[in-house]
């Protein structure tokens, strides 16, 4: 199975400011790649996923992320956040061995007026 | 149904006593995903079942944590003598096997404070 690390737990920024979140993940020969969010007392609701094809991939809300193959890593970016976009973050991975998803341990992301 | 349906919502419940969460899954999806969330933590992996394979129990912290899936469907996770430490909200999933790159669709969640 795969692990997946998120190398931020924390990230604090101002409104209309550029977010970018990092993700990695163990190498594998071939990945399917995703993005969660969960909204304060909400539950967990996809962002947007790669399968393949191009590498930048557009979600809801403005987030796009893009795989990189040889640096194992797929991080979320938005160029102009919200206070709406308040929330925690997480990373998922599953590979062509098993059907099982991998989750990073979440970014909680804070946008400041 | 039309999403990951999780019962009950909450659930308040004396330290020793044993407590039943339940998850409906989607209609067709054979897997089935257990996650823990603890205040200011991230998603603790439980337990996976697909279809008729063995679960996947690596996720569980203790032997007082067991889950059942009956007929590939609903699923029961138990916490037999509940400790402080086990309180948390409690997360299913399901998701489309023989699909690659299906996603998984997350339930509402239990939480469960143990006082």
């Amino acid at each position: 199975a795969q692990s997946v690390t998120q190398l931020d737990s924390q990230v604090p920024v101002f409104e209309e400011a550029p977010v970018e979140l990092r993700c990695n993940y163990s190498s594998s020969v071939s990945v399917y790649l995703f993005w969660y969010v969960q909204y304060p007392n909400q539950g967990l609701q996809l962002l947007l996923k790669y399968l393949s094809g191009s590498t930048l991939v557009k979600g809801i809300n403005g987030f796009e992320a893009e795989f990189n193959k040889s640096q194992t890593s797929f991080h979320l970016r938005k160029p102009s956040v919200h206070i709406s976009d308040t929330a925690e973050y997480f990373c998922a991975v599953s590979d062509g061995s098993d059907y099982k998803l991998s989750f990073g341990a979440g970014t909680t992301v804070t946008v400041r007026a | 149904g039309a999403g990951v349906s999780q019962s009950p919502s909450n659930k308040v419940t004396e330290k020793g006593k044993d407590v039943e969460l339940r998850c409906d899954p989607i209609s067709g999806h054979t897997a089935l995903y257990w996650y823990r969330q603890s205040l200011g933590q991230g998603l603790e992996f439980l337990i996976y079942f697909q279809g008729n394979s063995a679960p996947d129990k690596s996720g569980l912290p203790s032997d007082r944590f067991s889950a059942e899936r009956t007929g590939g469907s609903v699923s029961t996770l138990t916490i037999q003598r509940t400790q402080q430490e086990d309180s948390a909200v409690y997360l299913c999933a399901s998701s489309l096997v023989g699909v690659m790159g299906t996603e998984a669709f997350f339930g509402q969640g239990t939480r469960l404070t143990v006082v």
